[in-house]
């Protein structure tokens, strides 16, 4: 069974402008969960999707927005970037009953 | 705030010396605990998982973690490292709300193995 995959893996942008990574989960899960990876804050829940609704948010500003498509595949927008938003963002998708995540490799995204 | 609590952020052994990596939560049970490594440029992998079945919980790779529930902790051992062990390793809990499930993690422990 393939495992999550992500693209880009990497992403040179610059400020104010506007990012969109890709998830597609492994077959069958439903479940697609996006964490923000960074030196100084470590690992930070963005957001989870469930059959195309945002089930569960972290504590992110409104630039972060996400989405899931029938399929179950997922995209991550984030607008009007800042260096700050420099980092690793994984995507984890699971079966809705065994809260077991699986991770993809990740988009490193640099902000200049 | 619930939090996850990983005590020391870098950790050297030996090869061949025991891995102790620990783990501390916030006070009340959560549904589930769980271990992930991350080798470099690379995504999690998970290693185990307590899900209540057993104190005592077997991995990947040879890894072990017990859970105790008195003092709100989860560590991670391997009786003897090996040079491959070298990665990050991550604690991470869920605690539901309703049908929300989402993982919470501390802030990982680098693991180094010397020769």
């Amino acid at each position: 069974k393939a495992g999550v995959t992500q693209t880009p893996r990497y992403l040179i942008k610059t400020r104010g402008q506007q990012v969109t990574l890709s998830c597609s989960p492994i077959s069958g899960h439903r479940s697609v969960s996006w964490y923000q990876q960074t030196p100084g804050q470590g690992l930070q829940f963005l957001f989870e999707y469930f059959s195309e609704t945002q089930r569960n948010k972290g504590n992110f500003p409104g630039r972060f927005s996400g989405r899931q498509f029938s399929n179950s595949r997922s995209e991550m927008n984030v607008s009007t970037l800042e260096l700050g938003d420099s980092a690793l963002y994984l995507c984890a998708s699971s079966l809705q009953s065994t809260n077991e995540q699986f991770f993809g490799p990740g988009t490193r995204l640099t902000v200049l | 705030a619930q939090s996850v609590t990983q005590l020391g952020s870098h950790v050297s052994v030996s090869e061949g010396a025991l891995v102790l990596l620990r783990c501390n939560y916030s006070s009340s049970v959560p549904p589930y605990l769980f271990w992930y490594v991350q080798y470099p440029n690379q995504g999690l992998q998970l290693l185990l998982k307590y899900t209540s079945a057993a104190t005592l919980v077997k991995g990947i790779n040879g890894f072990e973690a017990e859970f105790k529930k008195s003092e709100t902790s989860f560590h991670l051992t391997k009786p003897s490292a090996h040079m491959s062990d070298a990665a990050e390793y991550f604690c991470a809990v869920v605690w539901s709300g309703g049908s929300n499930y989402k993982l919470t993690f501390g802030k990982g422990t680098l693991l180094t193995v010397n020769p």
